[in-house]
């Protein structure tokens, strides 16, 4: 069985800080992992992905996340916010055998302040 | 814009009614998939098709829904007897599967159900 968990169901940073959202997975078997980044009344877009090779991946927008097998995580970075970061983001998790279906996290809100 | 489109975008309904919602997948995508997602959530999974083939299903589709992909082009998604707990917005994806490589789902922009 899959599952996500992300710490902190709302974000706030000031315009320029360092954007840091935590993901956690649980996966029995090797994962993909992804974030994606919903607009209100938008859909989802992917903002990257990893598969395999290298654990340190880009995305973008600028964002990046690294996965830490050793700690199941793989957390969003952007050393600058910028006020149109604001959006909800969701980690999601899908074995590499079986990608079709993707689990996501519940989410967490970012807002940029001023 | 060819991405991947949702009818209608919004639908009221009264509990007991009948629904339908319709996706239109990018064209070339033979995959297609749908998810339902409820306020504060993440995206469920519910189902997905490759080409007219429906090839898994969630247990959260309980027999009142009922998808369909009849000419594995468009797909529809049919809610019967509405309840209150249906309230969600519906998401469809699509992608294009070749052979066990990944391949990334690109979502419409959700049909948004309220269920009165």
């Amino acid at each position: 069985a899959q599952s996500v968990t992300q710490l902190g169901s709302h974000v706030s940073v000031s315009e320029g800080a360092l954007v840091l959202l935590r993901c956690n997975y649980s996966s029995s078997v090797p994962p993909y992992l992804f974030w994606y980044v919903q607009y209100p009344n938008q859909g989802l877009q992917l903002l990257l992905k990893y598969t395999t090779g290298a654990t340190l991946v880009k995305g973008i927008n600028g964002f990046e996340a690294e996965f830490k097998k050793s700690e199941t995580s793989f957390h969003l970075t952007k050393p600058s916010a910028h006020m149109s970061d604001a959006a909800e983001y969701f980690c999601a998790v899908s074995g590499a055998t079986s990608y079709d279906k993707v689990i996501f996290g519940p989410g967490t809100s970012l807002s940029v302040i001023p | 814009d060819t991405g991947v489109s949702q009818n209608p975008r919004h639908k009221i309904t009264k509990r007991g009614q009948n629904v339908t919602f319709r996706c239109d997948p990018i064209s070339e995508h033979n995959r297609l998939y749908w998810y339902r997602q409820t306020l504060g959530q993440g995206p469920e999974f519910l189902t997905y098709f490759q080409n007219e083939a429906q090839l898994e299903k969630s247990r959260l589709l309980s027999d009142r829904f009922s998808a369909e992909r009849p000419k594995g082009s468009f797909s529809t998604l049919e809610i019967q007897r509405t309840e209150q707990g249906d309230s969600a917005m519906y998401l469809c994806a699509s992608s294009s599967y070749s052979g066990g490589s990944y391949n990334e789902q690109f979502f419409g922009p959700g049909t948004r159900l309220t269920v009165l």
